[in-house]
C-alpha cells in the first residue's frame, strides 16, 4: 500500500520568512496531494492541493510543486505569520476504489516573532 | 458548505463500557466516511472506511469487532468502540468526501476526544 513520509518533524523560522515541508510517496498510482494544517485540539483543515496533471499550484502565500518521477511534493509557505505556527500534514491518494488518503507524520511548525 | 459534524467532542467513560461516537455529513451525502485515530503530537493513522449499505472495511491491525462501524444513512457514520480500555484513549476523527472522484478533498469532523479511565 501506500506509505507517505514527511520532513521535517518539526520546523521553526522567523516571523517572514519561508517555510519548507517535503513529502515523497510511494504509489506511482496516487495523483492527488493535499496539505492539511491542524492547530492545536481542532479538525485539520485543507489548504491546497495538487492533481499529477499540474507541476505547481500557487494560493497567495502557499504554494505546492509535485514532481511525479521523483514521487515528492513539498509545501512552501512565504512571509510567515505566527498564525502559520500549526501542525501540516500532506497526503496522498492512494488506488483503489475508495481513494482512502494516506497522511504523512506531520510537521510542527514555528513561526518565531 | 461541506460541513461534517462529529459528536460528542469529549467522552470519558469506565473501562469495559462501550461508547458510540457520530459523524454526520450536515449539507452534502457521503456514501463513504473515513474514520482516523491520532495520539498525540501523532499523524492521523487511517482505522476504517464506512461504506453506506455495506460492511465497513477495516485497515490491517484495526480490530473490527472492537471498533464497530454502521454507516445506515447517507449523512450518518457510528463508530462504536466495545469494551473500552485504557489503551483506547485517543482522539478519533472521522471525514467524509464531497463527490466520488479521486480528487474530490476530505472534510473533517471536530474530533472526539476519548479517555477511558
Amino acid at each position: 500500500g501506500e506509505n507517505v513520509e514527511q520532513h521535517p518533524s518539526t520546523l521553526s523560522v522567523q516571523e517572514g520568512d519561508s517555510a519548507v515541508i517535503k513529502c515523497t510517496y510511494s504509489d506511482s498510482a496516487s495523483n492527488y496531494f493535499p496539505w492539511y494544517k491542524q492547530e492545536l485540539g481542532k479538525r485539520p483543515q485543507l489548504i491546497i492541493d495538487i492533481r499529477s496533471n499540474v507541476g505547481e499550484k500557487k494560493d497567495q502565500r502557499i504554494a505546492v510543486t509535485l514532481n511525479k518521477t521523483a514521487k515528492h511534493f513539498s509545501l512552501h509557505i512565504t512571509e510567515t505569520q505566527p498564525e502559520d505556527s500549526a501542525v501540516y500534514f500532506c497526503a496522498a491518494s492512494s488506488s483503489g476504489g475508495t481513494y482512502k488518503y494516506i497522511f504523512g507524520t506531520g510537521t510542527r511548525l514555528k513561526v518565531l516573532a | 458548505g461541506a460541513v461534517v459534524s462529529q459528536h460528542p467532542s469529549r467522552v470519558i467513560c469506565k473501562s469495559g463500557t462501550s461508547v458510540k461516537i457520530e459523524c454526520r455529513s450536515l449539507d452534502f451525502q457521503a456514501t463513504t466516511m473515513f474514520w482516523y485515530r491520532q495520539f498525540p503530537k501523532k499523524s492521523l493513522m487511517l482505522m476504517a472506511t464506512s461504506n453506506e449499505g455495506s460492511k465497513a472495511t477495516y485497515e490491517q491491525g484495526v480490530e473490527k469487532d472492537k471498533f464497530l462501524i454502521n454507516h445506515a444513512s447517507l449523512t450518518l457514520s457510528t463508530l462504536t468502540v466495545t469494551s473500552a480500555h485504557p489503551e483506547d484513549s485517543s482522539f478519533y476523527i472521522c471525514s467524509a468526501r464531497v463527490g466520488q472522484g479521486v480528487n474530490s478533498p476530505l472534510h473533517f469532523g471536530n474530533g472526539t476526544r476519548l479517555t477511558v479511565t
